[in-house]
């Protein structure tokens, strides 16, 4: 079982839709977590992080975490083209240098 | 605010050759810094990590190297490229847990 396991998609939705990503996690003692967006040929950038069960919403964008089911989603509200990205989860089990990160969930958004 | 600068941003390499890159944070004092490898279509791998000047661990045998020779400068090294060494080489820092990452270089290995 990977550590960290993403669907890799593709996952495409129309503008405006919500776009929904899924991410769950093996390490039942995991605090931090995070996700990233990667555009095509760029560098990840952080967009959330969560640390406590429930939702943390930052404009379009709410985190969603429920460690009993060791699962960690991304809402993306308004969905536009230029949310098409790769979307990367991201785990600290031991809020130490060792970082977990899924493969990532690739999303399309069409105008 | 915090900048992290990774140089060259490409970068082609015969099969054997000698590579050094570069990283080099601005803004901050005394960060953690991350060498990560992304192949092609898959995941973030982390290579080595650094919690102060000449403090160098290693999550992965192979024939790269680390070096920290200033608080705020990263180097990644090798004596003798692989062909598995392509891939995009991601720097990163961190002072708490978040992390923030470099634009990358891209190393192509022929």
């Amino acid at each position: 079982q990977k550590e960290v396991e993403q669907n890799s998609g593709p996952l495409s939705v129309p503008e405006g839709a919500i776009a929904s990503l899924n991410c769950t996690y093996s390490d039942r003692v995991s605090q931090s977590f995070f996700w990233y967006r990667q555009y095509s040929g760029k560098s990840p950038e952080l967009i959330m992080s969560i640390y406590s069960n429930g939702d943390k919403e930052d404009g379009r964008f709410t985190a969603q975490l429920n460690k009993a089911s060791q699962y960690v989603s991304l809402l993306i509200r308004d969905s536009q083209p230029s949310d098409s990205a790769t979307y990367l989860c991201a785990v600290n089990p031991y809020n130490n240098n060792d970082m977990r990160f899924g493969a990532g969930t690739r999303l399309t958004v069409k105008p | 605010s915090q900048t992290i600068h990774q140089w060259p941003a490409t970068l082609v390499q015969p099969v054997g050759s000698p590579l050094s890159l570069e990283c080099t944070v601005e803004g901050t004092s005394n960060p953690n810094l991350y060498w990560y490898r992304q192949a092609a279509g898959r995941g973030l791998q982390l290579l080595f990590y650094s919690v102060g000047i000449g403090q160098i661990s290693s999550e992965v045998p192979q024939n790269l190297s680390a070096s920290r020779p200033q608080d705020r400068q990263f180097i990644l090294s090798s004596k003798k490229l692989l062909l598995s060494d392509s891939g995009f080489y991601l720097c990163a820092w961190s002072l708490m847990d978040e992390q923030y990452f470099g634009p990358g270089t891209r190393l192509t290995v022929t």
